[in-house]
C-alpha cells in the first residue's frame, strides 16, 4: 500500500523568502503524485501533479515540485512566498488501477509573516 | 473548468436524523466520484469510492449502512449520513475524475457538518 510522509507540520517563513515543503511516498511503482492547497474552511486546489516525463513540474501559482524517484520525493518550492500562500498543503500519492485513489500526507501548515 | 460544487457548505443537524450531501460536477462528467472525511487539522480519509450507475466501494472500516452513497448521474453523487450522532460531525469532501482521465481528482469545497 502506499503512504507519504510530510515531516513539517508547521513551517513559518517571511513574505518574499524561499520555500520548499518537503514530500516522502512510499509505492511500490512509479507513482502519480499531486501537491494540494487547503485554504481554511475550503475544499483543495490541486497545484501541481507528476505522472511521467520531466522530473521537474511547473504549477500554479508560481509553484514548482521535482520527482526525485532516488529519495522518494517530491517536494513543492517557490521563490519568493507571498501572504496569500499562507495555508495547509497536502502531497498526495495515486495508486493505479481502476479508480486510482488518493493517499494523502497529514499536511503542512504554512504560515507567512509579513 | 472541471469545477466541483458540494451543497449544502455546512449543516446542522440533531442527534439521530438523516443528513443529505450533495456533490456535483459543474461542467464535466464524472464516471468516478470519491467522499473524504477530514477532522480538524488532520488529512483527508478516504471514505468511498462511487462510479456512476453502481454500488460504491467502501473503505475499511467505513459503515456503509450508516454512509449511504448514489451515484445516479455522470454529474452527482450524493452522501447520505444516516441517523447521525456528535461523532459524525466533520468536514465531508468530495472529489470528481473527468471521464477518461481518472488520474486527477478535483475537489469541491467541502461541507462541514455538526450534530447536536
Amino acid at each position: 500500500a502506499q503512504s507519504v510522509t510530510q515531516p513539517d507540520i508547521h513551517i513559518t517563513v517571511s513574505e518574499g523568502a524561499s520555500l520548499e515543503l518537503r514530500c516522502n511516498y512510499s509505492y511500490g511503482a512509479t507513482p502519480y503524485l499531486f501537491w494540494y492547497v487547503q485554504s481554511p474552511g475550503q475544499g483543495l486546489q490541486l497545484l501541481l501533479k507528476y505522472f511521467s516525463g520531466d522530473t521537474l513540474v511547473q504549477g500554479i501559482k508560481g509553484f514548482e515540485a521535482e520527482f526525485k524517484r532516488s529519495q522518494s520525493s517530491f517536494n513543492l518550492r517557490k521563490p519568493s512566498v507571498h501572504w496569500s500562500d499562507a495555508a495547509e498543503y497536502f502531497c498526495a500519492v495515486g495508486a493505479g488501477g481502476s479508480n486510482y485513489k488518493l493517499t494523502f500526507g497529514k499536511g503542512t501548515l504554512l504560515t507567512v509573516n509579513p | 473548468g472541471a469545477v466541483v460544487s458540494q451543497h449544502p457548505s455546512w449543516v446542522i443537524c440533531k442527534s439521530g436524523t438523516s443528513v443529505k450531501i450533495e456533490c456535483r460536477s459543474l461542467d464535466f462528467q464524472a464516471t468516478t466520484m470519491f467522499w473524504y472525511r477530514q477532522f480538524p487539522k488532520q488529512s483527508l480519509m478516504l471514505m468511498a469510492t462511487s462510479n456512476e450507475g453502481s454500488k460504491a466501494t467502501y473503505e475499511q472500516g467505513v459503515e456503509k449502512d450508516k454512509f449511504l452513497i448514489n451515484h445516479a448521474s455522470l454529474t452527482l453523487s450524493t452522501l447520505t449520513v444516516t441517523s447521525a450522532h456528535p461523532e459524525d460531525s466533520s468536514f465531508y469532501i468530495c472529489s470528481a475524475s473527468l471521464a477518461g482521465r481518472p488520474e486527477t481528482q478535483y475537489f469541491g469545497p467541502g461541507t462541514r457538518l455538526l450534530v447536536l
